[in-house]
């Protein structure tokens, strides 16, 4: 079945406590991306890639890192997190010039 | 900047129409509509590219005003699972690749 996983689902945890949101898709494609999603603010993006070892930042990277080592693999990185990055996590994936984005069920984030 | 999406939110009896808007400030290139039940991911519905093509998805449809910068997306005669919250995503002329997304339309259906 094609799809994107992500894990964990829900993860509470404390202020500067490093953690990794890995994210994984089965349909070979190049474009990969996380957003967050918050109250009245719709999916914000933190940042994607086109391609292995090319990443970008989006509209809100600060407190994030990411890396694309593997075409199927993206995580998401918070290495110091705060309570502001309390937030419901998605990544995303698409063919380089595909139209749509195929979204993982998504990663509750809260930080103490 | 964010596009603009109109109502916020929506009640409609099943059977009833409703239509939703997304306006840009800037020049778009597509306009990509999303439909996010409850504590589910976004799904994807329709895009529509520059050109005013209007899209069809059976009682779903949408259309792409270029010299408005606004695309509107009609439901006609809801059903119940046409509940959810609809984003639109904002293509921009110089990005391709980056979606620009609104802060969502929520309906709500009732039988």
């Amino acid at each position: 079945e094609a799809q994107v996983t992500q894990n964990p689902r829900y993860l509470i945890t404390v202020t500067g406590k490093k953690l990794t949101v890995t994210c994984s898709q089965n349909m070979n494609h190049e474009y990969m991306s996380w957003y967050r999603q918050d109250p009245g603010l719709g999916l914000r993006q933190i940042y994607y890639s086109m391609n292995v070892e090319v990443t970008d930042k989006g509209d809100v990277p600060e407190g994030y890192k990411v890396s694309r080592k593997e075409k199927r693999n993206f995580p998401l990185i918070l290495e110091s997190p705060s309570p502001n990055q309390t937030s419901l996590y998605f990544c995303a994936s698409r063919p380089l010039t595909g139209r749509e984005q195929y979204f993982g069920p998504g990663t509750r984030l809260t930080v103490t | 900047q964010q596009p603009v999406q109109s109502p916020q939110a929506v009640i409609l009896r099943e059977g009833e129409d409703a239509v939703i808007n997304c306006s840009s400030s800037k020049a778009l290139y597509s306009v990509h509509w999303y439909r996010q039940k409850h504590g589910e991911a976004p799904v994807f519905l329709m895009i529509l590219l520059k050109g005013g093509e209007q899209k069809g998805h059976e009682k779903i449809s949408a259309s792409f005003n270029e010299k408005k910068q606004q695309s509107s997306l009609y439901l006609t005669a809801s059903q119940l699972s046409y509940s959810g919250t609809y984003f639109c995503g904002t293509g921009v002329m110089d990005s391709n690749y980056q979606l620009i997304w609104g802060a969502g339309t929520k309906l709500i259906i009732k039988p």
